[in-house]
């Protein structure tokens, strides 16, 4: 089984809302993504978590938070988000990289978000 | 110049046709390499990795890998109107850094 969760499937939000995207995955994967796609454009890596813990940032405004409570979960908290940020927000994971090792990375069917 | 490169496209190819995607990057210490497709308005799905020099085929997919000249393809035998999405390249090296770097794909429409 290689499946990845999300909830929901679709948010609106406005600016001023607080909310959060969820992602599961039971295929015992150690690296978990999240990654932000706009139309027509590939998809842009936000963060990512290796055993529970932030690994990357990539320089994302902190109106977004990530939280990986434990293997199997990643949330992305939102807040205070602009129209720009509206977006189809991808979850991943993948096996642990260790050196010398393949591991393949396997999608959710992402949120599409939209923020008035 | 840009990490992994794909033609953008549209390619056009009549059903039952053999299509042929290309992908070229620029890190020599690449080590995996992978084929995603992604339907409009979908999530990226993953239908090929190849790791090692030559062809790797998996049904009417086949995926061919030349590090030496810094390419993969990814051929589509007998294409059909379902296989019209984006084709998305994706390279990682095994440096550990997790990082998926991906093409901005090509998309692909097959016509009935």
């Amino acid at each position: 089984d290689t499946e990845v969760t999300q909830t929901p499937k679709h948010l609106v939000m406005g600016m001023t809302n607080k909310k959060s995207l969820k992602c599961e995955q039971h295929m015992g994967h150690r690296a978990m993504y999240w990654y932000k796609q706009k139309a027509k454009k590939p998809p842009e890596l936000m963060f990512v978590y290796s055993y529970e813990k932030l690994s990357i940032n990539e320089s994302v405004p902190s109106r977004f938070s990530p939280e990986c409570p434990n293997s199997s979960l990643l949330n992305l908290h939102l807040h205070a988000l602009q129209p720009e940020d509206s977006a189809l927000y991808l979850c991943a994971s993948s096996q642990e990289g260790v050196a010398g090792h393949h591991y393949e990375q396997y999608f959710g069917p992402g949120t599409r978000l939209t923020v008035t | 110049q840009k990490e992994v490169e794909q033609n953008s496209g549209p390619l056009s190819v009549p059903e039952g046709a053999i299509a042929s995607l290309n992908c070229t990057y620029s890190d020599r210490v690449s080590q995996s390499f992978f084929w995603y497709r992604q339907y409009s308005g979908k999530s990226p799905e993953l239908i090929m990795s190849i790791y090692s020099n030559g062809d790797k085929e998996d049904g009417r997919f086949t995926a061919q890998l030349n590090k030496a000249s810094q390419y993969v393809s990814l051929l589509i035998r007998d294409s059909q109107p379902s296989d019209s999405a984006t084709y998305l390249c994706a390279v990682k090296t095994t440096s550990g850094t997790y990082k998926y770097i991906f093409g901005t794909g090509t998309r692909l429409k097959v016509l009935a």
